[in-house]
């Protein structure tokens, strides 16, 4: 069974753009989420989909949103991206929710300059 | 407010030798504690994942106990490898949400 797959893997962007991350869960899992890891704050949880529904949320600002799909894929958006915005976004998926076993994915290294 | 705290912060151990990494926490309510190892620039891999009826759970080298009742888990590592070079994260659940530890860095040196 494939894993949790997430591209793309590195991103460098300008201050004030905007960016896309996908994340693929593993077959046949149905909930997904998207956790920003910095070294100073550790891991923090953005927010899970669940049958294309959000369902929990992290204390971020809006600019940080997300969408899954009907094939269960999710994509994390973030615009107006700032120098703090810099970090690895990790996405997870589990079988049911969040209160089961994750299957983290490798990752996207976004920086911004 | 729930937390998690991990101890050490960082770790460096002689290739071969034990080791223990320490998690407390207070969530409630309580339902299952995670540990996860994360290789540098990797995502985090699952250890092991307890709910607080079991006591201790193993994974090859890797055995994690849990105390519901001082709320507090270890990870103990038998034997380390250099390949055990790694963050080891600390997780609870509780009340819907996800508690992360900010890690403990274990280094092995040969």
């Amino acid at each position: 069974k494939a894993g949790v797959t997430q591209t793309p893997r590195y991103l460098i962007k300008t201050r004030g753009q905007q960016v896309t991350l996908s994340c693929s869960p593993i077959s046949g899992h149905r909930s997904v989420s998207w956790y920003q890891q910095t070294p100073g704050q550790g891991l923090q949880f953005l927010f899970e989909y669940f049958s294309e529904t959000q369902r929990n949320k992290g204390n971020f600002p809006g600019r940080f949103s997300g969408r899954q799909f009907s094939n269960s894929r999710s994509e994390m958006n973030v615009s107006t991206l700032e120098l703090g915005d810099s970090a690895l976004y990790l996405c997870a998926s589990s079988g049911r929710d969040i209160s089961y076993e994750q299957y983290f994915g490798p990752g996207t290294r976004l920086t911004v300059t | 407010k729930n937390q998690v705290e991990q101890s050490p912060q960082s770790l460096i151990i002689l290739e071969g030798k034990n080791c223990t990494l320490q998690c407390n926490y207070t969530v409630s309510p309580f339902s299952n504690l995670r540990w996860y190892k994360q290789d540098t620039g990797r995502g985090p891999v699952s250890l092991t994942i307890m709910t607080f009826s079991e006591n201790t759970k193993s994974n090859g080298r890797y055995t994690a106990t849990l105390d519901a009742d001082t709320k507090q888990s270890s990870l103990h590592i038998t034997a380390s490898q250099l390949s055990d070079s790694a963050s080891y994260i600390c997780v609870a659940f509780g009340n819907e949400k996800l508690t992360f530890g900010t890690g403990t860095r274990l280094t092995i040196i040969p």
